[in-house]
């Protein structure tokens, strides 16, 4: 069974932009959620998708945005990119809420 | 949200048991403990997790205090390849299941 696929890997935009990064979970999984990770915070929940309806979100400002397909698939975005966006941001899927999550690679998000 | 407190890193030899502590004295009673690994350049991948009772899979096992304050991560065998930051969570079923990460346990096998 295919993992969790993430894309781009790598992206490199300026600030200002915004940026789109996509999630495609493990077949079967109904639930997303995406986190972003960086060296002095860590890694932080940014919100929870299931059945298309955000389920849970974290303490990140509107600029964050996300969304989830029929499909499952999950789409997250970025509008007017600042410096401080600049990590990696993963995705994790589960076969529902509350089970273990599985996590992909990443992308690696850079702004200058 | 219910907090965990770990230590920032520890070591551990090859082939000897790891023991990774992991304290929430503000654990509630719908709070499962979850236990994820990062291996280096790589996403999180789930460990285990329990509630109250301690359990055991193929790669670690899981003991739970009584008072559910505090919980171990038992590593049996520790290998070069379980070197990687562990982060004991709590997730909250009570509140849509989310999972904070905090600052992790770096762990350092040396052979």
């Amino acid at each position: 069974k295919a993992g969790v696929t993430q894309t781009p890997r790598y992206l490199i935009k300026t600030r200002g932009q915004q940026v789109t990064l996509s999630c495609s979970p493990i077949s079967g999984h109904r639930s997303v959620s995406w986190y972003q990770q960086t060296p002095g915070q860590g890694l932080q929940f940014l919100f929870e998708y299931f059945s298309e309806t955000q389920r849970n979100k974290g303490n990140f400002p509107g600029r964050f945005s996300g969304r989830q397909f029929s499909n499952s698939r999950s789409e997250m975005n970025v509008s007017t990119l600042e410096l401080g966006d600049s990590a990696l941001y993963l995705c994790a899927s589960s076969l529902a809420l509350g089970h273990e999550q599985f996590f992909g690679p990443g992308t690696r998000l850079t702004v200058l | 949200d219910a907090k965990t407190t770990q230590p920032n890193s520890m070591e551990s030899n090859e082939e000897e048991p790891v023991h990774l502590p992991c304290n929430h004295s503000t654990i509630s009673g719908t709070d499962y403990i979850h236990w994820y690994r990062q291996l280096p350049s790589q996403g999180p991948e789930y460990v285990i997790h329990g509630l109250t009772s301690n359990v055991n899979n193929r790669m670690a096992s899981l003991a739970i205090a009584e008072d559910r304050k505090s919980s171990t991560l038992i590593l049996h065998r520790a290998t070069l390849r379980d070197a990687a930051v562990y982060y004991c969570i709590l997730r909250d079923v009570g509140s849509n299941y989310k999972l904070t990460f905090g600052k992790g346990t770096l762990l350092t096998v040396n052979p």
